[in-house]
């Protein structure tokens, strides 16, 4: 069973940079492909982006192009998600979540508990 | 990016109820369509994936049907345990995206 623990809530005035991480548990992440939803307060899930193993890259949302990157240290077999440039839009709960590729695209099948991570002045 | 459009995007009905919700492909996605579920506070849980199949542990009383551009989530006797948030995700293409939700509450 794969397991997805996140690091705690943030606050971060705008302009500024987080940087969320994701542990695994439970396989390696070599094992497994990790991607990045966020979800706004009150609002639905939007996909960040994450590794495409068809392709062997890590791939972004057009949204988030050159403010955002995902990294692994599989050492620890954790997952990184950065957003620099931060604005009050980027308050959201973030979550980092396994996919099972399906086709060309892929569906959520292990998710973390999601961060928290407010912007504000 | 293909457009996903669920309704109603807020449902009351009462346990033992049979409801039905729908999602709204804006092109052809040839059952490359997922369904999960968020309780409030939580994360999504994927509940059915290939708009049909199952995810293992997931009750029997939720089902998946459709094709072509539309699709449904049928639970067919609501248990008090339902109460959430229902998203439909497409993955036909990237970047996979998803409906807007819909809440379903307590008649």
């Amino acid at each position: 069973q794969v397991q997805l623990v996140q690091s705690g809530a943030e606050v971060k005035k705008p302009g500024a940079s987080v940087k969320v991480s994701c542990k695994v548990s439970g396989y390696t992440l070599t094992e497994l492909s990790m991607h990045w939803v966020r979800q706004a307060p009150g609002k639905g899930l939007e996909w960040m982006g994450g590794f495409d193993p068809e392709d062997g890259e890590t791939i972004y949302a057009q949204k988030f192009q050159g403010r955002v990157t995902m990294t692994e240290d599989t050492s620890t077999d954790t997952a990184y998600m950065e957003l620099s440039s931060l604005r009050s839009e980027d308050t959201a709960v973030y979550y980092c979540a396994t996919v099972e590729v399906a086709g060309m695209g892929y569906y959520f099948d292990y998710w973390g508990q999601g961060t928290l991570v407010t912007v504000s002045s | 990016d293909i457009q996903m459009t669920q309704s109603p995007s807020s449902l009351s009905a009462s346990v033992g109820d049979r409801v039905t919700i729908t999602c709204r492909a804006s092109q052809g996605i040839s059952n490359s369509l997922a369904w999960y579920q968020q309780k409030p506070g939580k994360a999504p849980k994927l509940l059915l994936y290939a708009a049909s199949r199952l995810e293992s542990g997931v009750p029997s009383r939720f089902s998946g049907s459709g094709s072509g551009t539309d699709y449904t989530l049928t639970i067919s006797s609501l248990q008090p345990e339902d109460f959430a948030t229902y998203y439909c995700q497409q993955y036909y293409s990237t970047p996979g995206t998803f409906g807007q939700g819909t809440k379903l509450e307590i008649k």
